[in-house]
């Protein structure tokens, strides 16, 4: 099974700081057909998970440009570049490259 | 497009319960489906796949003989079948298509 692990767990930022976690993977998520499966997503207080980034870097739809994913093989990371009130919640990795595992999740919270 | 998930309850050790996710707003048969579980201690947990036909199954070691995951393509509706349950299943269970979440249904097992 592959493992990811998140770091940090907490986050406290300042609104209008950036902010970014890692998303660690115990093996590469890079695949034959040269994608690599790394998804982001956030799930505010009391809401089901949001899509924001898939495949390392692209932007779902309606995602805010301030989300951005970086990132191959097996580090991968999340930014934000100026951190909103709005941004509060659940942050954590998901890799679909074999079957589906989940990162630990990072707490974001606003100082 | 949406995953609305219902039956979960308050179950006695070693019970059963059927968890059902209606989907609409997209073509259901072209899609694996997937269960995933939340708690605040283990974080997010995979537990059970089935593929478009639903010929071929994924179940997470710690389900695997106890649960069973089905889906009917006429009623566009997901199942996942619980047995032998255990308080450690206690969770929010999660229907999950591709990168789309369901807002989730508690399942609590408990004496």
């Amino acid at each position: 099974e592959i493992v990811l692990t998140q770091t940090p767990l907490h986050l406290s930022v300042t609104p209008g700081q950036p902010a970014s976690m890692s998303c660690r993977s115990s093996q590469t998520l890079l695949q034959s057909d040269g994608k690599t499966y790394l998804y982001w997503f956030l799930q505010r207080p009391g809401q089901s998970p949001q899509l924001l980034i898939y495949e390392v870097s692209s932007r779902f739809s309606g995602v805010p440009d301030r989300f951005s994913g970086s990132g191959s093989d097996t580090d991968f990371t999340l930014t934000i570049s100026r951190v909103e009130a709005e941004d509060v919640g659940f942050y954590f990795c998901m890799q679909t490259s074999h079957y589906r595992t989940f990162g630990q999740g990072t707490a974001l919270e606003i100082k | 497009a949406q995953l609305v998930e219902s039956g979960g309850d308050l179950v006695q050790p070693g019970g059963s319960l059927r968890l059902s996710c209606l989907a609409s707003g997209f073509t259901f048969s072209n899609y694996a489906l997937h269960w995933v579980r939340q708690t605040p201690g283990k974080g997010l947990q995979y537990v059970s796949a089935i593929s478009i036909y639903g010929n071929n199954t994924y179940y997470a070691d710690s389900v695997k003989g106890r649960f069973s995951i089905s889906r009917d393509n006429s009623k566009n509706t997901l199942y996942l079948q619980m047995s032998s349950l255990r308080p450690e299943d206690t969770a929010v269970y999660y229907c999950v298509m591709s990168t789309l979440w369901g807002q989730g249904t508690r399942v609590t097992v408990s004496s």
